[in-house]
């Protein structure tokens, strides 16, 4: 069956901490991916995909994703995380004609 | 002006009501979606149309039903609701590319307490 699981329901960090939000998926063939972020009272914006190609893939707003297959992840990071990063975080998948989402991460940031 | 806009923000209704969502995009995307989201559980899919003559349920969709009015518009109707209905509700557009789906564009989202 399809998945995505994100391990971590929350997780804290100090500013300027690197920052890795972990993503695991179960689909049978060529994935297509997605990091989604929601800030607080606000919809969610894609930050990053993965269609094929590059397994590095960049996204807005510093983050950057690595889509590896033998571990079936697909892991979001950030060098240095930022106050206004605080957020949830969803790593979704693309199904049969529809996206299946994560639970998501709560991101805390310490100042 | 957002790209993806719904009505209302919030919404305080009484068990045994019927209260409808409304959601409009300005993107020309064919592909509409509804999903609800409570905490701990993420995102789930409560009805897709991929057109104005296509409505799909997706994997919660007992308790609501939908209404597809334009290729803009795309409404969401909970004919009675009851308390375990109070979510947050996303709309969101995609525009196809190939044979798979492109990114997702949400709403604001739309606030809903059921007493």
């Amino acid at each position: 069956a399809q998945s995505v699981t994100q391990p971590d329901i929350h997780i804290t960090v100090s500013e300027g901490a690197s920052l890795e939000l972990r993503c695991n998926y179960s689909y049978g063939a060529t994935p297509y991916l997605f990091w989604y972020v929601q800030s607080p009272g606000q919809g969610l914006q894609l930050l990053l995909k993965y269609f094929s190609g590059d397994t590095l893939v960049q996204g807005i707003k510093g983050f950057e994703a690595e889509f590896k297959r033998s571990q079936s992840s697909f892991n979001l990071r950030k060098p240095s995380v930022h106050w206004s990063d605080a957020a949830e975080y969803f790593c979704a998948v693309e199904g049969t004609y529809k996206y299946i989402f994560g639970t998501g991460t709560r991101l805390k940031v310490l100042a | 002006d957002a790209d993806v806009t719904q009505t209302p923000r919030n919404r305080i209704t009484k068990t045994g009501k019927r209260i409808m969502l409304e959601c409009s995009q300005t993107k020309g995307h064919d592909r509409m979606y509804w999903y609800r989201q409570d905490p701990g559980l993420g995102l789930r899919l409560i009805y897709y149309s991929f057109d104005v003559k296509d409505i799909n349920k997706g994997e919660i969709s007992d308790g609501y039903s939908v209404s597809r009015q334009a290729q803009a518009k795309f409404s969401l109707s909970l004919e009675s609701a009851i308390p375990n209905q109070t979510a947050l509700y996303f709309c969101a557009t995609s525009d196809p590319s190939s044979a798979h789906l492109e990114t997702q564009y949400f709403g604001p989202g739309t606030r809903l307490l059921v007493l």
